[in-house]
């Protein structure tokens, strides 16, 4: 079966440091895979989504980049962490015309 | 315009209740439907896909209006442990990519 880790669940972070999030699928080959953030109160908003190695679409202009090295594994970074970059980050992979599998998210608040 | 739109709440309803909740969309190409779940402080998960000829699971039953670009999740008989936010969710171009309403939030209460 299909399962996507994400780490750290939380995360604590001073401004303008760096920040590295990763994303692992288990259980499927060349997967769409998303990073999402939730900033508190709000929707999700898609930052970025990749469909293959090397791939990256960027939704929205931002402090954050995103990377894919390998065909499972999807990285979030920032080089200078704003405080406007706190919230709730989700990595998700999708498969045909079936709804999203989450992972757990990454908490991260700048301070 | 935000893409996806739903009625913020809180919803608060005695256990029991029948409880609807109501989505619009702002694109007419969105391709797929679905109603997730978030529990406080947890990721999404999905609960169910909406098709256009309605479709039931348990208490919980999903309706789609393409003409009217709206979406609808029904609860019957609410429980305790329905208690969560309702995303609402379309799909819409290549790629897969879901827009997320902001959520609509359901207190049952005992």
């Amino acid at each position: 079966s299909q399962t996507i880790h994400q780490w750290p669940a939380t995360l604590v972070q001073p401004v303008g440091s760096p920040l590295s999030l990763e994303c692992t699928v288990e259980g499927t080959s060349n997967p769409n895979l998303y990073w999402y953030r939730q900033a508190a109160g709000r929707g999700l908003q898609l930052l970025f989504y990749s469909v293959g190695i090397g791939q990256i679409s960027s939704e929205v202009p931002q402090n954050l980049s995103a990377s894919r090295p390998q065909d499972r594994q999807f990285i979030l970074s920032s080089k200078k962490l704003l405080l406007s970059d706190s919230g709730f980050y989700l990595c998700a992979w999708s498969e045909g015309q079936h709804g999203y599998t989450f992972g757990s998210g990454t908490r991260l608040t700048v301070v | 315009r935000k893409e996806v739109e739903q009625d913020p709440g809180p919803f608060n309803v005695p256990e029991g209740a029948t409880v609807a909740f109501n989505c619009t969309y702002s694109n007419s190409a969105s391709q797929s439907f679905f109603w997730y779940r978030q529990d406080c402080r947890k990721e999404p998960k999905l609960l169910m896909s909406v098709y256009s000829s309605g479709n039931e699971d348990g208490r919980f039953t999903a309706q789609l209006n393409r003409a009217s670009q709206y979406i609808s999740l029904l609860i019957r008989d609410s429980k305790l442990s329905d208690s969560a936010t309702y995303l609402c969710v379309v799909k819409r171009g290549n790629f897969n990519k879901f827009y997320f309403g902001s959520g609509t939030k359901l207190n049952v209460k005992p």
